[in-house]
């Protein structure tokens, strides 16, 4: 298994719901990466978790909550969220933050808040 | 400002025409460098990884080259296929925690 699976694909949500995203992979991957993209611009890191431990916070509001149960699996939990955080949410793993073997993404989960 | 540029921003070519896109970075330290072809909606997926030492890298109809020197890459895409089209993004890791930069994308239509 190379990939990495997102799941749902889309999801429409109100700004007093809560929702959580997931991804999934069964590479044995140790780093798993969220990232937050807005048409036709470049993804931007969210948050890195090594080894089922955030390590890295790009100063994401708490709204976003990110979540690593196991090494095979990323949540990211959403509340109170606002209509400009409309995007696509990506999710990438690699074999850990040091070595990017493997650096793969997942195929996203296209987030509409209204 | 972005250590990434990439050009040209977007670009329409013709089914079976070859082009050339451009990546040019100022990250430094540099641990490597990949191109991404994403298409609308979906996640990134990789083409060629190339560290310090390679100036060539073949993916069937893509080849990537890189000056290292001039910190300079291109993507040279042949023949290309409806498929093709596509946003193509250019990405260099830095040596530190490995945090990667994006460029902005180069987005390729291709035409019958």
């Amino acid at each position: 298994d190379t990939e990495v699976t997102q799941t749902p694909k889309h999801l429409v949500m109100g700004m007093t719901n809560k929702k959580s995203l997931k991804c999934e992979q069964h590479m044995g991957h140790r780093a798993m990466y969220w990232y937050k993209q807005k048409a036709k611009k470049p993804p931007e890191l969210m948050f890195v978790y090594s080894y089922e431990k955030l390590s890295i916070n790009e100063s994401v509001p708490s709204r976003f909550s990110p979540e690593c149960p196991n090494s095979s699996l990323l949540n990211l939990h959403l509340h109170a969220l606002q209509p400009e955080d409309s995007a696509l949410y990506l999710c990438a793993s690699s074999q850990d933050r040091s070595r990017e073997h493997g650096y793969t993404f997942g195929s996203g989960t296209r987030l509409t808040v209204v | 400002k972005n250590q990434v540029e990439q050009s040209p921003q977007s670009l329409i070519i013709l089914e079976g025409k070859n082009c050339t896109l451009q990546c040019n970075y100022t990250v430094s330290p540099f641990s490597n460098l990949r191109w991404y072809k994403q298409d609308t909606g979906r996640g990134p997926v990789s083409l060629t990884i190339m560290t310090f030492s390679e100036n060539t890298k073949s993916n069937g109809r893509y080849t990537a080259t890189l000056d290292a020197d001039t910190k300079q890459s291109s993507l040279h895409i042949t023949a290309s296929q409806l498929s093709d089209s596509a946003s193509y993004i250019c990405v260099v890791r830095t040596d530190s925690w490995g945090k990667l930069q994006f460029g902005a994308g180069t987005q390729v239509v291709v035409t019958p």
